[in-house]
């Protein structure tokens, strides 16, 4: 099965911190995904990595910086965590063109 | 870029009644298409994808979808709903290896 995990099921940071999300994947996946969840809203695609210290913007990148440097890890990076990144967050990995697999995710609250 | 579109925010209904969830994209080329589903407190899952061939899949827990390309729909069926699919429902669609996401269905099945 393929597992993908998640640092922390919660957290809970003051607006300002600098606030690292981490999530690695055992199945060797080349490409990796961070999204937030919000109700109503589904799934937004926030960055993805398609390789080790490749990187591209999703549809919701501001406030958000990402690093992969090695495979099997991906992060996600607030460099200054405000209110309205209060959110559940969401790690994938697939294979090249196929199914994503998710983490449990992370619900951030932002104080 | 793609859209994708669910029909309903909130269904209600009994357990043995039958389900059918709404899903259309704008998308004109060629598409993969999936269900994911999220039981309470659990993390996102698979139910069914669509990658080509017959336009009818099946999923898990007698799931089953239908891609009518024409309508550019990808609708979820059941035909007797239990209590334990009660669940929130996102319809996906992806043209390479990104994927983007309905807004998703909250399904409360009623005992």
């Amino acid at each position: 099965d393929v597992k993908v995990t998640q640092s922390s099921r919660y957290l809970v940071k003051r607006t300002g911190e600098k606030v690292f999300l981490e999530c690695v994947q055992d199945m060797d996946h080349e490409n990796m995904f961070w999204y937030r969840q919000d109700p109503g809203l589904g799934l937004r695609l926030i960055y993805f990595s398609y390789d080790v210290k490749m990187k591209e913007k999703g549809d919701i990148p501001e406030g958000y910086s990402v690093s992969r440097e090695k495979k099997e890890r991906f992060s996600l990076i607030l460099e200054s965590a405000s209110t309205n990144q209060t959110s559940m967050y969401l790690c994938a990995s697939s294979s090249y063109g196929d199914t994503q697999y998710f983490g449990p995710g992370t619900r951030l609250t932002v104080l | 870029a793609q859209s994708v579109s669910q029909h309903n925010h909130h269904v209600i209904l009994s357990e043995a009644a039958s389900l059918e969830l709404g899903c259309n994209y704008s998308y004109g080329g060629t598409v993969n298409l999936f269900w994911y589903v999220q039981y309470p407190g659990q993390h996102l899952q698979l139910l069914l994808k669509y990658f080509s061939g017959d336009p009818l899949v099946k999923g898990i827990k007698g799931f089953e979808a239908e891609f009518i390309k024409s309508k550019f729909s990808f609708n979820l069926r059941k035909p007797s709903v239990q209590w334990s699919d009660t669940a929130e429902y996102f319809c996906a669609v992806s043209n390479d290896y990104k994927l983007s996401f309905g807004a998703g269905t909250t399904v409360t099945v009623r005992a």
